[in-house]
């Protein structure tokens, strides 16, 4: 069964510095993983999506980068910025039922000024 | 460009008491699905369509029900509510389940079941 875990559960870190949140899951067969931004009483967000063929995808400030084998993704942040505060989580879809995600448990990230 | 919405934000139930949480989409989106994620924990499937008449359960459909008339709804039925369904419960849809599809969330619906 595919398990899908987050560390660290929740971050806090002053503006500016550079963030790596960690994704791993125990099963490295994924159709692909994708990351979510959720903020506080609001739905969830799509940041990146990171094909099972590919090892990174970026957006802005942000890096998603995949490691199939070792079943691990990171998601970097570079120069946070209090507006980067929320929850963020990765999910994978497994190859036999692609239209299913499996979600980790978050990461919980506060920046302050 | 609503995309994914979700009616209503918060509600309050009785135990055995009965509701509907809708959900409705605008990007003829193929696939839907319900989510309910409690404190602390990652979101759990509970139902999921692939196109209109076509539901399937998840992980956690037990006390649930779904339909799936129209393409554009997707509305998630409890019949005798319990304290266990206290949780935030989150619809959402995609395109097709290619590769490149990405995966749009409503805004989620708090239930409470007192």
């Amino acid at each position: 069964k595919q398990e899908v875990t987050q560390i660290p559960a929740a971050l806090s870190v002053p503006e500016g510095e550079n963030l790596v949140l960690n994704c791993s899951f125990t099963d490295s067969a994924i159709y692909n993983l994708q990351w979510f931004r959720q903020d506080p009483g609001k739905g969830l967000t799509s940041l990146l999506l990171i094909q099972s063929s590919q090892r990174e995808q970026t957006s802005g400030r942000l890096n998603a980068s995949l490691d199939k084998s070792s079943g691990r993704s990171t998601l970097y942040i570079a120069a946070s910025q209090p507006g980067d505060s929320a929850t963020y989580l990765c999910a994978v879809s497994p190859p036999y039922n692609t239209d299913k995600l499996i979600f980790g448990t978050g990461t919980r990230l506060q920046v302050f000024p | 460009n609503a995309g994914v919405t979700q009616t209503p934000k918060f509600r309050i139930l009785k135990i055995g008491q009965s509701m509907t949480l809708q959900c409705t989409q605008d990007m003829n989106h193929n696939y839907m699905y319900w989510y309910r994620q409690d404190p602390g924990m990652g979101l759990k499937l509970i139902y999921y369509s692939v196109g209109a008449g076509i539901t399937d359960k998840g992980e956690v459909p037990n006390g649930y029900n779904v339909s799936r008339s129209t393409t554009e709804d997707f509305p998630l039925r409890l019949e005798l509510a319990a304290p266990s369904q206290t949780s935030v419960y989150f619809c959402a849809s995609s395109y097709s389940i290619t590769v490149s599809a990405e995966a749009f969330f409503g805004q989620g619906t708090r239930l409470t079941v007192v």
